[in-house]
């Protein structure tokens, strides 16, 4: 089946550092990339959808300028923590999906804990 | 605001009984439904897809559609404690914006 791929699986950066967050789908092009934060016992929250080639569609009360994402190729989408404060110490999770296709792929996940 | 709602459990049954899930939706557009695995920490995994009303069945897993009713469940037959997890519905929302919408899951516990 399709494979999505995240790096790093955890990260721990200090207070006030950027720390990118990289998506691979590694076996299909990945037209849409979607971004979710998941707090404990919480569910995923989609943060951003994202198109290769155009800008990303944030959702409501997530701050583009903190949360930079790219999708410069159809395999490739990232995610940029900026200026991290331990609140933004989550699981973060991408998932991907492929041309008109309606299965969605999720990558393995990131633990971002900010220090 | 579209909205997925689950029961958010914990749901407990024996080893080898039948787990039900249920999951309601608010978008009566939405086409497409999902269910999703997650174990403590980890990422979800997919388990079922259903598109069309009725029942769908892979292994011991079956995911039913009423669209009627905006309603979806998974059964769990012969549950095993590795089936131990929290279950996420998902919809995949109408129009043009192609997103999952998921609900807040369900804690399931299989006791040996």
């Amino acid at each position: 089946g399709a494979v999505v791929s995240q790096h790093p699986s955890r990260v721990i950066c200090k207070s006030g550092t950027s720390v990118k967050i990289e998506c691979r789908s590694l076996d299909f092009q990945a037209t849409t990339m979607f971004w979710y934060r998941q707090f404990p016992k919480q569910s995923l929250m989609l943060m951003a959808t994202s198109n290769e080639g155009s800008k990303a569609t944030y959702e409501q009360g997530v701050e583009k300028d903190k949360f930079l994402i790219n999708h410069a190729s159809l395999t490739l989408s990232t995610l940029t923590v900026t200026s991290a404060h331990p609140e933004d110490s989550s699981f973060y999770i991408c998932s991907a999906t492929q041309g008109t296709g309606n299965t969605i792929y999720f990558g393995e996940g990131s633990w971002l804990t900010v220090v | 605001q579209k909205e997925v709602e689950q029961n958010s459990g914990p749901l407990s049954v024996p080893e080898g009984a039948i787990a039900s899930l249920n999951c309601t939706y608010s978008d009566r557009g939405s086409q497409s439904f999902f269910w999703y695995r997650q174990y403590s920490g980890k990422s979800p995994e997919l388990i079922m897809f259903i598109y069309s009303n009725g029942d769908k069945e892979d292994g011991r897993f079956t995911a039913q559609l009423n669209k009627a009713s905006q309603y979806v469940s998974l059964l769990i037959r012969d549950s095993q404690p590795s089936d131990s997890a929290t279950y996420l519905c998902a919809v995949f929302s109408s129009g043009s914006a192609r997103q999952l919408t998921f609900g807040s899951g369900t804690q399931l516990t299989v006791l040996p």
